[in-house]
């Protein structure tokens, strides 16, 4: 059974760091592209990113190019959101979410989220 | 503003047919596939439809979808009370390289 869980969220001030880890389970995590979409509250889906299954690569969506960074442990099976210089509208619900086997831009499987507010 | 154009609500009754409408671009659902997701009250996403037509497992022929050039769409019939949920869709944008979400589309059974 597929099992996403997101870990990480908090509160935390303008400007500094979070990283929120995603633990996977029930599927070769290795051979996934994994992502990272927020939901802030009371809004719509926005990708933030995306690493594909080697780790080798990484994209962003541009309001957070710079200031976060996807990574992944595949011995741990564990994927990880790095957030620096965070800001206030970076606070929503970080769902972690698994890419699609046939085609990894795609999220097929989905995390219960985890909450971020930035907040002074 | 969403890259990809969704009306915010719809309604339908029981039983009704109801579709959901998704516009975007070149770059997005005039290049790729377009997938959506439901995400009913305080749940997270789940995936719908995914190669713009085609269902996952366990997911009723009751949805479907379609796709014509730059424009897709979410056809649900005989709605039921459980279908209530925000629908989204979803394309890969190659201008951007990254996924782009419509707005959602908030479905009421009246």
């Amino acid at each position: 059974q597929v099992h996403l869980v997101e870990s990480g969220g908090g509160v935390v001030q303008p400007g500094r760091s979070l990283r929120l880890s995603c633990a996977v389970s029930g599927f070769s995590f290795s051979n996934y592209g994994m992502h990272w979409v927020r939901q802030a509250p009371g809004k719509g889906l926005e990708w933030v990113a995306v690493s594909w299954s080697d780790g080798g690569s990484e994209y962003y969506e541009v309001s957070v190019k710079g200031r976060f960074t996807i990574s992944r442990d595949n011995s741990q099976n564990t994927l990880y959101l790095q957030m620096n210089s965070l800001r206030p509208e970076d606070t929503a619900v970080y769902y972690c979410a698994r890419g699609e086997l046939l085609d990894s831009r795609y999220p097929d499987f989905w995390g219960q989220g985890t909450l971020v507010t930035v907040s002074s | 503003q969403s890259v990809l154009s969704q009306p915010p609500s719809a309604s339908g009754t029981p039983g009704q047919w109801v579709t959901i409408s998704c516009s975007g671009g070149i770059s997005n659902i005039g290049s790729n596939y377009v997938y959506w997701y439901q995400q009913l009250p305080g749940k997270a996403p789940k995936l719908l439809l995914y190669n713009s037509k085609q269902r996952p497992s366990g997911v009723p022929d009751r949805f479907s979808g379609s796709k014509s050039g730059t424009s897709a769409s979410l056809a649900i019939s005989g709605l039921r009370s459980d279908d209530e949920a925000d629908y989204y869709c979803a394309a890969w944008d190659d201008r951007l390289s990254g996924v782009v979400f419509g707005g959602g589309t908030k479905l009421t059974v009246l």
